[in-house]
């Protein structure tokens, strides 16, 4: 298995653009995580899906960020207006359950100028 | 009293040295510690996984959980330029709760 597959590796934007970061499961895991990584705050948990549904998006800063999964083989999440603060590593992770072993992509890093 | 502490380092040692990486916690609940390990650039991967208290070695590594006092230790004996990296610990109450991260000891084995 090629593990989680995540895209882009590196996107700079302008402050109010849209950003779509993807990420494809490893076959066979029910559960994918979006977890956004920076210096100050560590790894933090934005949403989590099991089975393609939605579970907890109670980490989702704003209204700004929204996260869809319309397979089990992919999601995206989405930064509508992006803000320089928004600039971090976002990684995606899978799992075959919620609370153990976690599969991490290589991440995107995001800098919004 | 945030739930998971680790110290930030950075932790630097020479080749062949052995190693100490700490977490502290506050939530007795957890039952499940982890040890990932992150190359620069890189995401997480799972380096040690234990379940309650006790010891597990796995090569060069070895995972301690003391319950009692709420403290995890990853040792690495022997350790290698290749070992160079940021390592997080994590924890969680079980399969279904989340994992909680700690930020991350930055550790370079340096030649």
């Amino acid at each position: 298995d090629a593990g989680v597959i995540q895209s882009p590796r590196h996107e700079v934007t302008e402050m109010g653009q849209e950003v779509t970061l993807r990420c494809k499961p490893i076959s066979g895991h029910d559960y994918l995580f979006w977890y956004r990584q920076t210096m100050m705050r560590g790894l933090e948990l934005l949403i989590y899906f099991n089975n393609n549904v939605p579970i907890d998006d109670s980490g989702m800063p704003e209204d700004r960020f929204s996260a869809k999964m319309p397979n089990a083989s992919f999601s995206t999440l989405k930064i509508q207006p992006s803000e320089p603060r928004d600039s971090a590593v976002y990684f995606c992770a899978s799992s075959s359950s919620y609370g153990e072993k976690l599969f991490f992509g290589s991440g995107t890093q995001l800098s919004v100028l | 009293q945030k739930e998971v502490e680790q110290d930030p380092g950075p932790l630097s040692v020479p080749e062949g040295a052995i190693v100490s990486l700490n977490c502290t916690y506050s939530n007795s609940a957890f039952q499940y510690f982890m040890w990932y390990r992150q190359y620069s650039r890189k995401g997480p991967e799972l380096l040690m996984y234990t379940y309650s208290s006790g010891n597990k070695e796995d090569g060069r590594f070895t995972a301690q959980v003391d319950k009692s006092s709420k403290y995890i230790s990853l040792f690495i004996r022997d350790s290698q330029p290749s070992d160079s990296a940021t390592y997080l610990c994590a924890m969680s109450r079980g399969s279904n709760y989340k994992l909680t991260f700690g930020k991350g000891t930055l550790l370079t084995v340096n030649p």
